[in-house]
């Protein structure tokens, strides 16, 4: 059971919007910033956003995050096919004192 | 443009300790700015933070490894290293190295698989 809960899978057409869900408590995305990872089969992950929604270098303008009170979000516009990979959010738990990781969603492009 | 590479055996056998080390090019380690750490990824699971550490020393751990686990930092060398006592089956995984800056891990090794036999 991950601290930060995230939907197992999502899925959308080529060209449409999917948004992917983290929900937290106060000590964790209620208290500092979340950060969103890429993760395609076989490789391992890349850093997709920091600070809630900042893009770096690299990371296309179709991604975005968003973050409110205990709960973020990742928004992807403009699906492609190259985008099917698994996507995690993490942050800080100030409460536990650890790095904390959601469950992981797995989008697939239809 | 920081690099990061694992390395260690990819057997360890139960109640053994396993030891990693991660070798960082382009980046220095003793740079304030940065934290550097471990995570795994048992397979088909999703990631678990292991520790972290910064080159003066200050380490974090997580608590559900029960005290398993020790992250040293060697900075003539520019690596750093994880030790994890006692290893089960459920060690098995593939390791990460990860750098951390701020709130984000911002550059990740390609991982290293670990399987522990009997």
């Amino acid at each position: 059971q991950s601290v930060l809960t995230q939907p197992p899978s999502v899925s959308a057409a080529p060209g449409q919007k999917v948004s992917i869900s983290c929900s937290g408590g106060s000590s964790n995305i209620g208290s500092n910033f979340l950060s969103w990872y890429q993760q395609f089969p076989g490789t391992s992950p890349k850093f997709l956003l920091s600070d809630n929604n900042k893009r770096p270098p690299g990371t296309p303008d179709r991604f975005s995050g968003s973050a409110s009170g205990t709960s973020g979000a990742l928004d992807i516009t403009g699906l492609q096919t190259g985008d099917e990979a698994d996507y995690y959010c993490a942050t800080w738990d100030s409460g536990l004192g650890v790095w904390v990781f959601g469950g992981g969603t797995k989008l697939t492009v239809l | 443009q920081a690099q990061l590479q694992e390395s260690g055996p990819g057997l360890v056998k139960v109640s053994q300790t396993l030891s990693l080390t991660c070798s960082v090019s382009g980046a220095s380690i003793t740079s304030d700015n940065y934290r550097w750490s471990w995570v795994r990824q048992a397979p088909g699971k999703g990631l678990e933070w292991i520790a972290n550490i910064h080159y003066m020393g200050t380490t974090f751990y997580n608590p559900s490894l029960r005290g398993r686990s020790t992250i040293s930092v060697e900075t003539s060398n520019n690596h750093f290293s994880l030790k994890l006592d006692s290893v089960t089956a459920a060690d098995t995984a593939i390791y990460y190295c990860v750098r951390l800056y701020r709130y984000t891990m911002d550059v990740w090794g390609q991982g290293t698989t670990v399987t522990v036999s009997s």
